[in-house]
């Protein structure tokens, strides 16, 4: 079993539709989660974190953590095609006593006009 | 502000070669990390540096060294290349070492 593990994708919703992004995560004691957007050829950039079990919102991004479920996700609302890239969920296991981070492979999304 | 940088942006090596990659995190920034990531894959960590200590280290061989210098700076180096070092290094800063990571535009080395 991977540590992270996302669906690669691609998700491919219309214009103006939710996405929605998962991620399960093996590490029960896990404390931070974080979801990072890559565009092709670029580096990753934040675009949110969330700590504590329930619902984070930030503009159109929202973060739901399940710490029970082992579950985080990322929802998008009223996509736009510039939300076109690889999203990565990363988590900072329990165990490492430091920030490493454990990235998912990504889930590349589509958003079509 | 500027973020993290990174140099060089692009770097072409042979095998057997070493390589020695730079960052600067950013300002207040006392933790630094390095990343590999290949195409396809996300990132996998390598090194975390916190006031000059390292904090962790990820499963890649004793070839791959890091340092962090007293103004937060960093380091990383990677002695008799292979052709499976081909990758984009990434560094990422945060103000402490359990803070959101920021990531610099990385450095893509090349092994020929």
């Amino acid at each position: 079993q991977k540590e992270v593990e996302q669906n690669s994708g691609p998700l491919s919703v219309p214009e103006g539709a939710i996405a929605s992004l998962n991620c399960t995560y093996s590490d029960r004691g896990s404390q931070s989660f974080f979801w990072y957007r890559q565009y092709s050829g670029k580096s990753p950039e934040l675009i949110m974190f969330i700590y504590s079990n329930g619902d984070k919102e930030d503009g159109r991004f929202t973060a739901q953590l399940n710490k029970a479920s082992q579950y985080v996700s990322l929802l998008i609302r009223d996509s736009q095609p510039s939300d076109s890239a690889t999203y990565l969920c990363a988590v900072n296991p329990s165990s490492s006593n430091t920030g490493k981070l454990i990235f998912g492979q990504g889930t590349t999304l589509q958003v079509k006009p | 502000d500027a973020g993290v940088t990174q140099s060089p942006t692009h770097l072409i090596k042979t095998r057997g070669q070493h390589v020695t990659l730079r960052c600067s995190p950013i300002s207040g920034h006392k933790s630094v990390s390095w990343y590999q990531q290949v195409l396809g894959q996300g990132p996998q960590f390598i090194f975390q540096y916190y006031e000059k200590e390292e904090r962790g280290r990820g499963n890649f061989p004793d070839r791959f060294s890091a340092r962090q210098f007293p103004n937060y700076s960093s380091e990383l180096n990677v002695n008799a290349l292979l052709l499976g070092d081909s990758a984009l290094y990434l560094c990422a800063s945060s103000l402490e070492d359990d803070q959101p990571q920021h990531f610099g535009d990385g450095t893509r080395l090349s092994i020929l």
